[in-house]
Parts: structure tokens; sequence; C-alpha cells
């Protein structure tokens, strides 16, 4: 029963570079979203998604894209890493409007 | 507009009640009370939504005012276990899916 997976778990990058983070789920879920946590922040929406071929931004989409090509993956791309995007990413699933499941995190920093 | 969480910290000793308050300026749908220790995801409490409900869980309950705007979310007799930070999430009447944070209530129970 392994719910939210999230790759990798940890990863440095220098400025400038690009990376994916993987998210797959296997609930069926039709919705996913991409969250980030700094500290003393909360979490914040980055990207969403409420189906396959469907996604929308958050409120701090900016130097990030995502796509949902399937209903069980949701991946997170930094296009051009910069210090600013050092955070802890979360992806979340649910059945629509309801409990999220939450992957395990994966620590970003950026140098 | 992020929703603003009370108290921002609380220190409790074990079999001590609590309460954390999570407040809007917007008209909000739902809202949502997550549980987060340190290093993990946020796990699901509960979720409230517009009608006024009250909801509990063992011994954890929250209520939800929605012409105040506000949710508390109360822990009595607390145990060890329920350390850690408190978030709540919400859902405004025109983007359900698109969840703001407050910025967390971190609980201490000592013995």
């Amino acid at each position: 029963n392994a719910g939210v997976t999230q790759t990798p778990k940890f990863q440095v990058l220098k400025t400038g570079q690009s990376m994916t983070l993987q998210c797959a789920q296997d609930m069926n879920h039709e919705y996913m979203s991409w969250y980030r946590q700094d500290p003393g922040m909360g979490l914040r929406l980055i990207h969403y998604s409420v189906g396959a071929g469907i996604t929308d931004q958050g409120e701090v989409p900016n130097g990030y894209n995502v796509s949902r090509s399937t209903t069980e993956d949701f991946p997170l791309r930094l296009l051009s890493a910069a210090p600013s995007q050092t955070s802890v990413y979360f992806c979340a699933s649910s059945t629509g409007f309801g409990e999220l499941f939450f992957g395990e995190g994966s620590r970003l920093t950026v140098l | 507009q992020q929703p603003v969480q009370s108290p921002q910290a609380v220190i409790l000793r074990e079999g001590e009640d609590a309460v954390i308050n999570c407040s809007s300026s917007k008209a909000l749908y739902s809202v949502h009370w997550y549980r987060q220790k340190h290093g993990e995801a946020p796990v699901f409490l509960m979720i409230l939504l517009k009608g006024g409900e009250q909801k509990g869980h063992e011994k954890i309950s929250a209520s939800f005012n929605e012409k105040k705007q506000q949710s508390s979310l109360y822990l009595t007799a607390s145990q060890l276990s329920y350390s850690g930070t408190y978030f709540c999430g919400t859902g405004e009447e025109d983007s359900n899916y698109q969840l703001i944070w407050g910025a967390g209530t971190k609980l201490i129970i000592k013995p």
C-alpha cells in the first residue's frame, strides 16, 4: 500500500540547473497537487491537477512546470533553479475535495 | 490572504487542554486541520464544511463559525503524541481546490 511516492527525498542543485521531482500515487485519485513548505510560512500551493490532462496554477507557480499525462503521475519540473527555490516540496493527492494524502517530501537545496 | 493562526506556539503539560484558532478574511467553504511532526509529512485530522458543523476525533474536536470565518481546534487531555505543528487550510467559496494554509501553531507537550 504505497500511497503517494515522491522521489528524490534529497537533492542539491546549482543555480541554473533543472530537475524534475517525481510524484506517483496508487489510489486512483483524480486530484493531485504540489506544495512547497518554508520555515514559518506553512504550505504554499504551486500547481494542482483535477485529472489527467488538466493542470492549473496555485499561489506560487513561477519557475515551475507540471504535466499530468496519467492519473497516477504528476511530476514537478524546476526550469532553472534559483536559491529562492530551496525548500521542502510535498506532493499530495485526494479523491476530490477531501483528505489530502501527502508524500514524504523532497528536500531541495539550491546553491 | 493567509489565514491567521493563534497562538503561534503553546507549551502544555500532559493532560492539559489546548485551543488553536484559525481566522480568515475570506468567505470560507471549508477548513481543514492537519498535524505535522518534525521531518514528516502533514497528517489529516478533519475537515469542516460551511454550516458550522462541529466534528470530533477521539479527544480532538473542531468547530467552524462561518459567520466569523473562524475555526477552532480543541485538544483535550493532551497526550505526548499530540506534540507537533498544527496547520489549518482554508477553502474559499469560489476556489475549493486551492487551499490556503496558515503558518502553523507549534504545540509542545511535556510529561
